[in-house]
């Protein structure tokens, strides 16, 4: 069965710091790969996403993401966080044989110092 | 478009009571996805619809849970009878059909059985 890992449960940083939050998939086949954010009090929306090309994808507000199919890892970057960053992060696979299912890691919640 | 509409946003019930909850999603989606978000159990898919035929219940917790789609603009999901340990916020989200379309999410239903 497919499954999402995210290591980092919480992640605290300071403004302007670099970050990086794990996400690693058990599915040996194809996969598309999605990261979701979920403000304070707000719903989820995508990130970014990847299919296929490029293994590095960027993706809104300066978040990128890069898919290494060796290690199984969709691992999140930023290279300067802001406050306004501070939000829980999911990572999100989809195989591609499963229609429309998609399966959702435990999240990691970040939290930025003003 | 209006997104993903959900409702009620808060439900405070007792236990033992029915609850409904609903869901109108995207106009032109034909894939219509439950969730179940709690700190211990994170985001959890309960079922997913496309074209209003139930596809996967497999997260479905239990009888007590049901879901329906009677069209393709409304759909919702009933707890009865509702017990403490069902208190969450439940999504609903949207999406085209296709493995890599992003899943559009409502605002949620935060749900407090007592």
């Amino acid at each position: 069965a497919q499954s999402v890992s995210q290591h980092n449960h919480h992640v605290i940083l300071s403004e302007a710091a670099s970050l990086e939050l794990g996400c690693n998939y058990s599915y040996g086949g194809t996969v598309n790969l999605f990261w979701y954010v979920q403000y304070p009090g707000q719903h989820l929306q995508l990130l970014l996403k990847y299919f296929s090309g490029d293994p590095l994808v960027k993706g809104i507000k300066g978040f990128e993401a890069e898919f290494i199919k060796s290690k199984f890892s969709f691992n999140l970057r930023k290279p300067s966080v802001q406050w306004s960053d501070t939000a829980e992060y999911f990572c999100a696979v989809n195989a591609y044989s499963s229609a429309s299912k998609i399966i959702f890691g435990s999240g990691t919640r970040l939290s930025i110092r003003p | 478009d209006a997104g993903v509409i959900q409702s009620p946003r808060h439900e405070v019930t007792e236990m033992g009571q029915e609850v409904t909850l609903r869901c109108k999603p995207i106009s032109g989606h034909n894939s219509l996805f439950w969730y179940r978000q709690t700190m211990m159990r994170g985001l959890e898919l309960l079922i997913y619809f496309n074209n209003n035929v139930p596809i996967d219940d497999s997260g479905m917790p239990e009888d007590r849970f049901s879901a329906k789609m009677p069209n393709a603009s409304f759909s919702t999901l009933k707890i009865q009878p509702s017990e403490p340990r069902d208190s969450a916020v439940y999504f609903c989200a949207s999406s085209l059909e296709g493995p890599r379309n992003e899943q559009y999410f409502g605002p949620g239903t935060r749900l407090t059985v007592t």
